[in-house]
């Protein structure tokens, strides 16, 4: 079984202040992880995906994320936020081998204030 | 425009009254997925489609059916809908290999009184 724990339902951040939002998951053999955003009324958009190679994964909006083995953890960062980046940050994870129904995390609400 | 599209994108009916939620996408994908999300739980798939003719239950399928009859259409059918269906439904399309990140459509918000 795969799972997926994003332990904030709400990050609070300041405008200007790095932000992360985190995840963590369990699962048999190499995870392919991702990162989506929900704006409000509106679907899922890919953010970034961490699938092998360097740890450190870039992606939209200069969002980046940090792939760590050891803690089965891949963090969401950005190092100066913005008010435009209040949303729904959810985490997924596919199994390498095949599995094609992913998991995903719970969401965690980002608000950044001005 | 590469997108995904859903029909009705807001829907309220009565119990037992069937349904179909379209979803279409233009992007020549090969793999689909229907999800519903509900608060505190996330997004939870009920049915995917590798390809045409070839669809899978997902994690929550109890009360919904799928067809993959051409590539790009993807409907999800509730049969007998029910109260614990009131939800907001995703589809979402990628090309295959699980390593591939998902574009998702503009989600469906149904009720079911």
């Amino acid at each position: 079984a795969q799972s997926v724990a994003q332990p904030e339902d709400q990050v609070n951040v300041a405008e200007g202040n790095p932000l992360t939002v985190k995840c963590t998951y369990s699962v048999s053999g190499n995870p392919y992880l991702f990162w989506y955003v929900q704006y409000p009324n509106r679907g899922l958009q890919f953010l970034l995906k961490y699938i092998t190679g360097d740890n450190l994964v870039k992606g939209s909006y200069g969002f980046e994320a940090e792939f760590n083995k050891s803690q089965t953890s891949f963090h969401l960062k950005k190092p100066s936020a913005l008010v435009s980046d209040s949303a729904l940050y959810f985490c997924a994870v596919r199994r390498g081998g095949g599995s094609y129904i992913p998991t995903f995390g719970r969401g965690t609400s980002l608000i950044v204030h001005p | 425009e590469a997108q995904v599209t859903q029909n009705p994108r807001y829907l309220i009916t009565v119990t037992g009254k069937k349904l179909t939620v379209t979803c279409s996408q233009n992007m020549n994908h090969e793999y689909m997925s229907w999800y519903r999300q509900d608060p505190g739980l996330g997004l939870r798939q009920i049915y995917y489609s590798m390809n045409v003719e070839v669809t899978d239950k997902g994690d929550v399928p109890e009360g919904y059916k799928v067809s993959r009859k051409e590539k790009r259409n993807f409907p999800l059918i509730l049969e007998s809908p029910s109260p614990n269906q009131t939800s907001l439904y995703f589809c979402a399309s990628s090309s295959s290999g699980v390593y591939n990140e998902q574009f998702f459509g503009p989600g469906t918000r149904l009720t079911v009184l």
